[in-house]
């Protein structure tokens, strides 16, 4: 079983602010947060992870709480393109299982 | 540069047929990775496999599903004796290292009739 949880959907007004949030409550301390996203008709694409402190790439923000216990994953100019399903992934980075556990994710509607 | 590549993109078979299918991973990738996705799911890991050797294979749901990497490099999933169950995406990844980010392909749409 996925061990966070993600609202079902969200919409955002493009050119707007996407905020994704996750909840990873039971989370390991050697655990990472880990997002994908996969747009219609693809395979999942890789977008940024982290594991205390907050990251930023030319993608996406990674907001994590200082418990740990949730995150939020910032998309900050959000266009039409942005429209896909976001999964927020926990993940032993080394030494644990390999394979990412998917859940269903947030259907992020981008709105024109 | 070349991105995973995965064979056929859709595969359209009977019920008790076998199937294959075949993903070329990005060049140097050591690990890789087959997951299955049904409609409206999330991907389900299947098998893993770090070089030649099937790292963990705990996601393959039956006997039916075999997956190879002989030479570590280039993988085929083989289903045997297909059931209409087993209709779903099936998505290839590869990663540069162990527990590195994964690189997915864009999937074998697999239909059984």
């Amino acid at each position: 079983d996925a061990k966070t949880t993600q609202p079902p959907s969200m919409d955002c007004a493009e050119g707007r602010a996407a905020n994704l949030p996750c909840n990873h409550s039971t989370i390991s301390g050697n655990e990472y947060v880990y997002w994908y996203r996969q747009i219609h008709s693809q395979g999942p694409q890789y977008i940024i992870h982290g594991l205390k402190n907050n990251e930023t790439n030319e993608m996406a923000s990674l907001i994590i709480t200082e418990d740990r216990k949730s995150s939020t994953l910032i998309l900050p100019h959000a266009t039409l393109r942005d429209t896909a399903v976001y999964y927020c992934i926990v993940r032993v980075r080394e030494g644990g299982a390999d394979g990412l556990t998917f859940g269903k994710g947030t259907h992020l509607i981008i709105q024109p | 540069g070349a991105g995973v590549s995965q064979t056929p993109s859709n595969k359209v078979t009977e019920k008790g047929k076998y199937v294959e299918l075949r993903c070329d991973p990005i060049s140097g990738h050591t690990a890789l990775y087959w997951y299955r996705q049904s409609l409206g799911q999330g991907p389900e890991f299947l098998i893993y496999f770090q070089g030649t050797g099937a790292a963990d294979d705990s996601g393959l749901p039956n006997d039916r599903f075999f997956a190879v990497r002989p030479e570590g490099s280039v993988s085929t999933l083989k289903i045997q004796r297909t059931e209409r169950g087993d209709s779903a995406v099936y998505l290839c990844a590869s990663s540069p290292y162990r527990a590195g980010e994964l690189f997915f392909g864009e999937g074998s749409r697999l239909t059984v009739l």
